[in-house]
């Protein structure tokens, strides 16, 4: 079993939909949760992230977590055809004595918004 | 800032051919990764560095990898001999503790990429 999993997608909707995408992870270790948005023939970007369990909205995208299930999620109300990208989620344990830990990718899920 | 910045951005070359793909990171960062991607197996930890030792290679596919972190600004990823199996985009992000919002995530930046194709 890989330590993420991501709903592999391709996933195609029309522009103003409301989307979900989602993860689930084996290592009861992660703390932060985030979400990573690539744009075709581009490196991956921070999108934004969570600490812990709960909800963090920011615009159109709320991102959600819940350990005790270890599943996570990211939500995309509104679409647009400039959210058309590849989503991937990343979780982990945060750093150690000031040096950083790797992240885990999951696999990637890639989204069109049609217009 | 001018981000992390890959060096060469396309690649060609032919199989048994030597490859050094370069990244410089950004400025005060103390951690540099470098990952591999294909569409069948998404993003692959490579190796990472932090402050310039090699912490994990345990992804490097083969001895036919190496990389190397000569000091904070730069680092290389060589492949010899190189196979048609190794064409891929190659990324290479860093990251920092005191990062964007000094919180205590690890946030990598990563560059643009170089994509390789072993002919």
């Amino acid at each position: 079993q890989k330590e993420v999993e991501q709903d592999p997608g391709p996933l195609s909707v029309p522009e103003g939909a409301i989307v979900s995408l989602n993860c689930t992870y084996s290592n009861s270790a992660f703390q932060y949760f985030m979400w990573y948005r690539q744009y075709s023939r581009k490196g991956p970007e921070l999108l934004m992230y969570t600490y812990s369990s709960g909800n963090k909205e920011d615009g159109r995208f709320t991102a959600q977590v819940d350990k005790s299930s270890k599943y996570i999620s990211l939500f995309i109300r509104d679409s647009q055809p400039s959210d058309s990208a590849t989503y991937l989620c990343a979780p982990e344990e945060g750093f150690s004595s000031g040096s950083a830990r790797q992240l885990t990718f999951g696999s990637g899920t890639q989204l069109t918004v049609l217009p | 800032d001018a981000g992390v910045i890959q060096s060469p951005r396309h690649e060609v070359t032919e199989m048994g051919q030597e490859v050094t793909l370069r990244c410089k990171p950004i400025s005060g960062h103390n951690s540099l990764f470098w990952y591999r991607q294909t569409m069948m197996r998404g993003l692959e930890l490579l190796i990472y560095f932090n402050n310039n030792v090699p912490i994990d290679d345990s992804g490097m596919p083969e001895d036919r990898f190496s990389a190397k972190m000569p000091n904070a600004s730069f680092s290389t990823l060589k492949i010899q001999p190189s196979e048609p199996r190794d064409s891929a985009v190659y990324f290479c992000a860093s990251s920092s503790p005191t990062g964007v919002d000094r919180g205590k995530h690890n946030e990598q930046f990563f560059g643009p990429g170089t994509r390789l194709t072993v002919l």
